[in-house]
């Protein structure tokens, strides 16, 4: 693994099901993020994890959870999808302090909602 | 509320010169981040500004006015890998990143 890897790379579900992205890091970050994508939008910021154990909510958590039970990995499930949650996902992970601590991304999963 | 305006579009020519403006208003600043999106790709991370004043690295530079709460982003001798778009993110008083929406940056040959 080099980087942030994401899986699924896409995913068509069905409205109501349950569904977990995958994200994993191997550069020891110890923040964690989880982004949305839309058409004509900004990346916008859905949960957030300053280090492992610890979880925060972004401008857009209703519908999501996560989990950070160590430092590698952080996934993002979405308990009953709806159609609003069609959307390309970023996961990407950052030094935790002050300093310019650029983030990486991850290649993002595009998930469709039907 | 947290804003950060960027034009939708942009187009230049192979070789010229572009600026890419950004102005935000925020709940606190603690520096500005510019990165470049290929279609179908992740954002990569180009340039950082917490003080006033232009970094420059290589074909690209970034100058910052934290009075005027702007920014813009400067891609000297285009090329056509140029072509993407180019997101404007600020770290706010949460050190959290509010996005823009983005600048599509067409190169014409």
């Amino acid at each position: 693994i080099a980087g942030i890897t994401q899986a699924p790379t896409s995913q068509i579900l069905a409205a109501g099901r349950r569904m977990t992205l995958r994200c994993t890091q191997d550069m020891r970050h110890n923040a964690m993020y989880w982004y949305r994508q839309d058409l004509g939008l900004g990346l916008r910021l859905i949960h957030y994890s300053n280090t492992a154990g610890t979880t925060g909510k972004g401008e857009v958590p209703d519908g999501y959870s996560v989990s950070r039970a160590n430092t590698d990995d952080f996934p993002l499930t979405l308990a009953s999808a709806v159609p609003s949650q069609t959307s390309v996902y970023f996961c990407a992970s950052s030094e935790e302090g002050a300093g310019y601590n650029e983030q990486f991304f991850g290649p993002g999963t595009r998930l469709t909602v039907l | 509320g947290q804003n950060i305006d960027q034009p939708t579009e942009m187009t230049a020519t192979e070789g010229a010169i572009v600026q890419i403006n950004c102005t935000y208003q925020t709940s606190g600043f603690n520096g500005l981040f510019w990165y470049q999106q290929h279609a179908g790709e992740a954002p990569t991370f180009l340039s950082y500004n917490v003080l006033d004043g232009l970094e420059e690295k290589g074909r690209f530079s970034s100058f910052l006015s934290r009075s005027k709460g702007y920014s813009y982003l400067l891609l000297k001798e285009l090329q056509m890998k140029d072509s993407a778009s180019y997101l404007c993110a600020v770290r706010d008083s949460n050190y959290q990143l509010i996005w823009g929406a983005g600048t599509k940056l067409i190169i014409k040959p």
